[in-house]
Order: structure tokens, then sequence, then C-alpha cells
């Protein structure tokens, strides 16, 4: 079974730039999660969908990140502008309903804000 | 709202010689409890689940650990460590698997274990 596909691996932005982040889920997952984890901390949750509804996104900084999951499929997260403080690992998870929260996390995008 | 505390953020151990990570909870409800590995430049793998099954969990690589309601806690063990057990630990709470409510991270736990 193919896992979590995150792209790209790593970016290098400079502050007040844009940048995007992409995540395929594994087939027939509805759950899926932006998380995003600071250099020695844990992950925190950023957006849960559901399909391809929002579910919870009370962490997510909405003046600067959105994010959006195309026909309950693959989902993008952006950041606009970038601050240097949003420098991190944005890691995607999904699991395969509301019922069963066991999630698979794809490896991350690691982003540097310079 | 539901929380969860890991209560080293590094512990340091001997081949060979036992692993006891801790963890504590906060949950409103009955909580699903999970622990998480992640080594370095990987993605996360999880370890082990608890919910609402038997209180004692087996995990991958010899893991295992014990939910005790009475004490909130949900600690992490392995009788012998392993070099390739080296890694970032990380407890993580789900207040209502019915709800499918997300996954709340303890801060981690750094193991090293030395030869």
């Amino acid at each position: 079974e193919a896992g979590v596909a995150q792209s790209p691996r790593y970016k290098i932005i400079e502050k007040r730039q844009s940048v995007a982040f992409w995540c395929n889920p594994i087939s027939g997952h509805a759950t899926l999660y932006w998380y995003q984890q600071i250099l020695g901390q844990g992950p925190k949750l950023l957006i849960q969908f559901q399909n391809n509804g929002v579910v919870d996104d009370s962490q997510l900084p909405k003046d600067r990140f959105s994010a959006e999951r195309l026909k309950g499929v693959d989902s993008t997260l952006k950041i606009q502008p970038a601050k240097l403080e949003d420098s991190a690992v944005y890691l995607c998870a999904t699991s395969y309903n509301r019922g069963n929260t066991e999630a698979f996390f794809g490896q991350g995008t690691r982003l540097t804000v310079v | 709202a539901q929380s969860v505390t890991q209560l080293d953020s590094h512990v340091s151990v001997s081949e060979g010689t036992p692993v006891l990570l801790r963890c504590n909870y906060s949950s409103s409800y009955s909580p699903s409890l999970f622990w998480y590995v992640q080594h370095p430049n990987k993605g996360l793998q999880l370890l082990l689940k608890y919910t609402s099954a038997a209180t004692l969990v087996k995990g991958i690589n010899g893991f295992e650990a014990e939910f005790k309601k009475s004490e909130t806690s949900f600690h992490l063990t392995k009788p012998s460590a392993h070099m390739s057990d080296a890694a970032e630990y990380f407890c993580v709470v789900s207040d209502s698997p019915q709800a499918g409510t997300a996954l709340i991270f303890g801060k981690g736990t750094t193991l090293s274990v030395s030869s």
C-alpha cells in the first residue's frame, strides 16, 4: 500500500514570499490532517479535513495560512506571506475515517524562511 | 480539552537495559492513546495504540505500554534497548474515536542508547 506522499521535501524562501505544500493521501482515507512541527517540539495540529470539509481549523493562522482539499483527495497548504517563525516541518497525515484515529504520516516538507 | 505531558525530554540508556518513557494525559472522555516514533529524517511511525480494549498494549519492536486510568498514565517500556531504538518518541492522545478528533502530541522524549 502506498503511503502518504508529500512534496516538496525541502523548501527555502525569503520572508514575505509565498509557498505551497502538497499532500496526496492513502487511497480511501477520508480524514486528512496538516501538522506543523517546529524543531525540538511535538507536531501541532493546523487543520483537519473530513473528505473535503474542514472539521477543525482553530489553530490555523488564517491571516497567512490557507488550506484546501480538492474533491476530498489531495490537499494543499499555503503560506502567504511567510514569516521567519514559520520555519518548521509541515506534516500531512491521513486516516481511514473519523472512527479510526490511527493516522499515517508523510515524510513532511521542511520549510526554511530566511 | 485533552493534553499530554511527557515527563522526560531526554532519556539515556545502555544497550540491553530496560527503557521507560513516561507519559501522563488529560482527557474529558475515554481517550485513545498512542505512541509514535520518529527517526532522524524519517516520518512518524505508529508504535502502538490503546483504544479501550486491553490495558496492556503490545506494539512493534518489543515495545509495550500500560494504560492506567487511576494514574492517567500511559508509559512506554521495553525490556532491553537496542541501538536502533535511538529516536524521538511522542505520546499522543485523542479524545473521541467516534468523533474522529485530532491527535494531540506531547513535546517528545529523545531516547539515546549507548553501547
